[in-house]
């Protein structure tokens, strides 16, 4: 089965740094962009960026570059998220997803469960 | 960047057809693609290419395309359609991605 599981929920303090994962499984991972969403409480879907696990290409939406980090490493199938100084305004759901190819027409085929992360004092 | 605009709501009956449309200037040269997201739940990709569906969604799910809007047409929709849906399409890169406005669509 393809599937891409993310890490559990974080709760976090601003200012602090913080890393979450998406773990691709059933396809071959080098072989497919990932990409990362935003989605706020209550709002709506916030392209971030997208990474190429093959050789760690990466292109961030302008919204996001420079406020996030997008990495991967292919040895274990996993791409990541990070923020190095968490923001109050950075409390929201991250969600993987794999761009497909040419049966899906590079839209996001498959997705992960998603990821809480919340920066709070 | 650009900007995808979707109407914020649309309410239809049960059988009845959903039409939920995706204005924006890329969307001329671009595919769109259409997910739908129910609450607490991940979203699924409905439509692909403008108007591809992937295996596993009903045949009620559609999509066409017209100069720089597009446009989810749901036909006789059931109470399980109820979901917020968004159009999304890339830059001539393919790489740099946008989502519409996203639109409730409820089932009365």
């Amino acid at each position: 089965e393809v599937q891409l599981v993310q890490s559990g929920a974080e709760v976090k303090k601003p200012g602090e740094s913080l890393r979450i994962s998406c773990k691709g499984s059933g396809y071959s991972f080098t072989s497919y962009w990932i990409g990362w969403v935003r989605q706020m409480p209550g709002k709506g879907l916030e392209w971030m960026g997208i990474i190429y696990p093959d050789d760690s290409d990466t292109r961030y939406s302008p919204s996001f570059q420079g406020q996030v980090t997008i990495s991967a490493d292919k040895s274990i199938s996993t791409a990541y998220l990070q923020w190095s100084s968490l923001k109050a305004s950075d409390t929201a759901m991250y969600y993987c997803a794999r761009r497909g190819g040419s049966s899906s027409g590079y839209g996001m085929d498959v997705w992960g469960q998603g990821t809480t992360v919340t920066a709070s004092s | 960047s650009y900007e995808l605009t979707q109407p914020p709501s649309v309410s239809v009956s049960p059988g009845q057809t959903a039409r939920i449309t995706c204005s924006g200037n890329p969307l001329a040269k671009q595919y769109a693609y259409w997910y739908q997201q129910k609450p607490g739940q991940a979203p699924v990709l409905v439509i692909y290419n403008d108007s591809e569906r992937p295996s596993g969604i009903p045949e009620r799910f559609s999509g066409s395309s017209s100069g720089t809007t597009v446009t989810l047409t749901i036909s006789g929709v059931q109470a399980e359609d109820e979901a917020d849906y968004y159009c999304q399409s890339a830059d001539s890169s393919g790489t740099l991605y946008v989502f519409g406005t996203g639109t409730k669509v409820t089932v009365l």
